[in-house]
């Protein structure tokens, strides 16, 4: 199965920041990679798909980028409503799908 | 735009099954660019992928759970259903249910539903 780490576990930053989270695969899934993002009580909500299609909706400060085993999602000036866990997801092994443990995005 | 809705018991004896429906509105499950999953997150833990099914039946189950899952469908309801059997503490979960667009991404998801395996 293809294992997917996210780095870091937990970040704290401010409004405003540039903020880069990282998600690595444990073999090359070409650019079938997924961010969400999940607010505390809520859903998971997608915000990128394919490593780099934003979804409908989602604002344009939300960027990312990748292929292979090495990815990342950007948040070019966070806003309040931004602090939230994020997740990547693999859709490489379909449908043997696997999640990242996550990335705590917290208020400095 | 789909809307997703889980609906089932909240509290579920060690041993027994879990089971919980999924509605969907503002769409078709019949829709053929669609897969319709099951994803559980336990209590301050990470996402787990648990099976989906297509509108014609078609099924694949996580590997891990695969003994104990069965997903089904009825589309002249326009719902799909988890049972999961034999159930321990270790089942206790927030359930979703999500659209699975193109064999790809979770691009909609129900609220979620919490199911506490308990005696």
């Amino acid at each position: 199965d293809i294992q997917m780490t996210q780095s870091p576990s937990s970040l704290s930053a401010s409004v405003g920041d540039r903020v880069t989270i990282t998600c690595r695969a444990s073999q090359s899934i070409s650019s079938y990679l997924n961010w969400y993002q999940q607010k505390p009580g809520k859903a998971p909500k997608l915000l990128i798909y394919a490593a780099s299609s934003l979804q409908s909706g989602v604002p344009s400060r939300f960027s990312g980028s990748g292929s292979g085993t090495d990815f990342t999602l950007t948040i070019s000036s966070l806003q309040p409503e931004d602090f939230a866990t994020y997740y990547c997801q693999q859709s490489y092994s379909t449908p043997r799908y696997s999640f990242g443990q996550g990335t705590k995005l917290e208020i400095k | 735009q789909v809307q997703l809705q889980e609906s089932g018991p909240g509290l579920v004896k060690p041993s027994q099954t879990l089971s919980l429906t999924c509605t969907v509105s503002g769409g078709s499950i019949s829709s053929g660019d669609y897969y319709w999953s099951w994803i559980r997150q336990p209590p301050g833990k990470g996402l787990e992928w648990i099976g989906y099914i297509y509108y014609s039946g078609s099924t694949y189950y996580n590997p891990s759970l695969k003994s104990r899952v069965t997903i089904s469908v009825d589309t002249s309801k326009n719902q799909f259903s988890l049972k999961l059997s034999s159930v321990t503490a270790a089942d206790t979960a927030v359930y979703y249910c999500a659209s699975t667009y193109s064999y790809s991404h979770f691009d909609y998801w129900g609220q979620g539903t919490l199911v506490t395996v308990s005696s």
